[in-house]
């Protein structure tokens, strides 16, 4: 398996209080990304990194944040959380985009905001 | 409308079955494919890419129908460790791929 190491693995918190999730791969690639997963919903991208330092939004960043200081850690962070940000994140990465590079994903942080 | 829709399930076979689903995705210009596999409360595993002409892996086989913009999934001879949810994955771009929201499947004994 990748190395891919998320923590912390669950996380409970009151609303309004910031909460950061950490990424961190053995692998030395490239490409990293945040993802929400929420009953009825697919896998949605939150932030994601193409780069040390080069981070982009995806479809719901709205009340994250990212950073990527170094390669192998993507920092994700709530600044105030929100029930509405209860979810799973995974975190997952990839040596190239396209179908040359298959995401490998993290076992996932379980949020709960209170 | 999702970029990518499923079935959701739950698929209920009996071993040894075939079961097939389909996934819709709505952006004609999708270059990439994959199936992946994710068990209960665990992380999205790639179980497959999907290539034009088709592909088959093992007991698994997918297609791509470009024409009516979907991908399908057929596995043979289920086996018990088969249950999971399988996830359609469609790149409509570089960095960005849109994930369906799952289709259940449930092999019994």
């Amino acid at each position: 398996d990748a190395g891919i190491t998320q923590s912390p693995r669950h996380k409970v918190t009151e609303t309004g209080t910031p909460v950061t999730l950490r990424c961190h791969q053995t692998e030395n690639h490239r490409y990293m990304y945040w993802y929400r997963q929420d009953p009825g919903h697919g896998l949605r991208l939150i932030h994601y990194s193409y780069g040390v330092k080069d981070t982009d939004k995806g479809e719901v960043s709205d009340g994250y944040s990212v950073s990527r200081s170094k390669t192998e850690d993507f920092l994700l962070t709530l600044e105030s959380a929100t029930s509405s940000q209860t979810s799973v994140y995974f975190c997952a990465i990839s040596a190239e985009t396209g179908d040359n590079s298959p995401l490998h994903f993290g076992n996932g942080t379980r949020l709960t905001v209170t | 409308r999702k970029e990518v829709e499923q079935d959701p399930g739950p698929f209920n076979v009996p071993e040894g079955a075939t079961v097939a689903f389909n996934c819709t995705y709505s952006n004609s210009a999708s270059q990439s494919f994959f199936w992946y596999r994710q068990d209960c409360r665990k992380e999205p595993k790639l179980l497959m890419s999907v290539y034009s002409s088709g592909n088959e892996d093992g007991r698994f086989t997918a297609q791509l129908n470009r024409a009516s913009q979907y991908i399908s999934l057929l596995i043979r001879d289920s086996k018990l460790s088969d249950s999971a949810t399988y996830l359609c994955v469609v790149n409509p771009n570089d960095y960005k791929l849109s994930f369906g929201a799952g289709t259940t499947v449930t092999v019994r004994a």
